[in-house]
């Protein structure tokens, strides 16, 4: 069974510029939720999309936005980056309940410059 | 709004050398305490999830325990491949989760 999958794996843009990054979860998994990582924060909520709805939010400013499309993959848009935003981002999927375990990508490390 | 709080940050044992990780939180309706490792480069891979006070887990040398204030994760008699920084999280009323920022364990051979 295939694991989450996330691309690209790295990805090096300056301040100013948009970025896309893609996550493919789990067959059968409808609920993709996406994590940011830092050093100082650990990880943070961003948002949980469920059937192509956003199901959740976390505290992000609304330069962060996200999408999942009807096959459950899902991509997650940061507009004007900042140099905060260099991070490991994380994708997670699960069937959708509460209390679920959740089963991660191996994140996407943004780098803005 | 929902804390986990994890200590120490950081932990350095010798194989065979048994000890505890604690998580200390405050929820509000706990859906869940959950437990991942993390390795360096990879996402969080799952280890336990506790529901309720009383609760204990158990998976090869690692022990999971909850109460109504904290958690803690036993490691006995660890091995070089315990290595790795764990994660815990909880999910309460707002069913987002929140993380701690992990202890990170080293395991001397």
């Amino acid at each position: 069974k295939a694991g989450v999958t996330q691309t690209p794996r790295y990805l090096i843009k300056t301040r100013g510029q948009q970025v896309t990054l893609s996550c493919s979860p789990i067959s059968g998994h409808r609920s993709v939720s996406w994590y940011q990582q830092t050093p100082g924060q650990g990880l943070q909520f961003l948002f949980e999309y469920f059937s192509e709805t956003q199901r959740n939010k976390g505290n992000f400013p609304g330069r962060f936005s996200g999408r999942q499309f009807s096959n459950s993959r899902s991509e997650m848009n940061v507009s004007t980056l900042e140099l905060g935003d260099s991070a490991l981002y994380l994708c997670a999927s699960s069937l959708g309940g509460t209390g679920e375990k959740l089963f991660f990508g191996s994140g996407t490390q943004l780098s803005v410059l | 709004e929902d804390q986990v709080t994890q200590s120490p940050e950081a932990l350095r044992l010798q194989e065979g050398e048994s000890s505890s990780l604690n998580c200390s939180y405050t929820v509000s309706g706990l859906r869940g305490l959950f437990w991942y490792r993390q390795d360096p480069g990879k996402g969080p891979e799952f280890l336990f999830t506790l529901y309720s006070a009383g609760e204990e887990k158990e998976k090869e040398r690692l022990k999971a325990t909850l109460t109504k204030k904290e958690s803690f994760l036993h490691i006995t008699a660890p091995k070089p491949e315990d290595s790795a920084t764990y994660l815990c999280a909880v999910e309460g009323g707002s069913e987002k989760l929140v993380f701690g920022k992990g202890t990170k364990l080293t395991v001397n051979p």
